[in-house]
């Protein structure tokens, strides 16, 4: 089956600094990947829309320049969460349909849980 | 627009019991439907989906689910449930317009011996 790979799985930063998540497609194209945020005991939150080659649809309230994203092949979109602050430590999990069957299942990495201090 | 709400966050249940696990939907297009599963500190797994056809879908580690248009609902069905079916659950809804999904808050399954 289709595998999504999310790297790192947890990541401890001081506040202010950056940090990357990469979402990879391991095995077949991704046009589209989406971000999600979760907070403790709470549901997915869609924090924005990846598509490859083009700028990222973001939800309403959440920060473009604070939460950057990048798509730049059909195998990998980034997340950096710039000058991060502890409310930014969160449960961030990214998705990736499947260009060769359309878009009715979304495959999930496995999550990268930030802490910021 | 669509939503998805689960009304039970926590389900209690004894080991060997059967279980549902409710979800209703709005939505004002034709939509697809799924159910995941999530282990601590781990992404989503898919267990079903509903895409069309046969309303009652099959999925991994013995659950079901039916799809009822009317009632706009897709519960979540095992039989007998196991220790290792401890998870959180989310019904989530999709359709051909918005790609992403949208969740349900979760429901908290704990199976006890």
């Amino acid at each position: 089956g289709a595998v999504v790979s999310q790297h790192p799985s947890r990541v401890i930063c001081k506040s202010g600094t950056s940090v990357k998540i990469e979402c990879r497609s391991l095995d077949f194209q991704a046009t589209t990947m989406f971000w999600y945020r979760q907070f403790p005991k709470k549901s997915l939150m869609l924090m924005a829309t990846s598509n490859e080659g083009s700028k990222a649809t973001y939800e309403q309230g959440v920060e473009k320049d604070k939460f950057l994203i990048n798509h730049a092949s059909l195998t990998l979109s980034t997340l950096t969460v710039t000058s991060a602050h502890p409310e930014d430590s969160s449960f961030y999990i990214c998705s990736a349909t499947d260009r060769g069957v359309g878009n009715t299942e979304a495959f999930f990495g496995q999550g990268t849980r930030l802490t910021v201090v | 627009a669509q939503s998805v709400t689960q009304l039970d966050s926590q389900v209690p249940v004894f080991e060997e019991a059967p279980v549902e696990l409710r979800c209703n939907y709005s939505s004002s297009v034709s939509v697809y439907l799924f159910w995941y599963v999530q282990y601590p500190n781990q992404g989503l797994q898919l267990l079903l989906k509903y895409l069309s056809g046969s309303t009652l879908v099959k999925g991994i580690n013995g659950f079901e689910a039916e799809f009822n248009k009317s009632q706009t609902s897709f519960h979540l069905r095992k039989p007998s449930v196991h220790i290792s079916d401890t998870a959180e659950y989310f019904c989530a809804v999709g359709n051909t317009g918005r790609r992403a999904l949208t969740f349900g808050s979760g429901t908290r399954l704990q199976v006890q011996p």
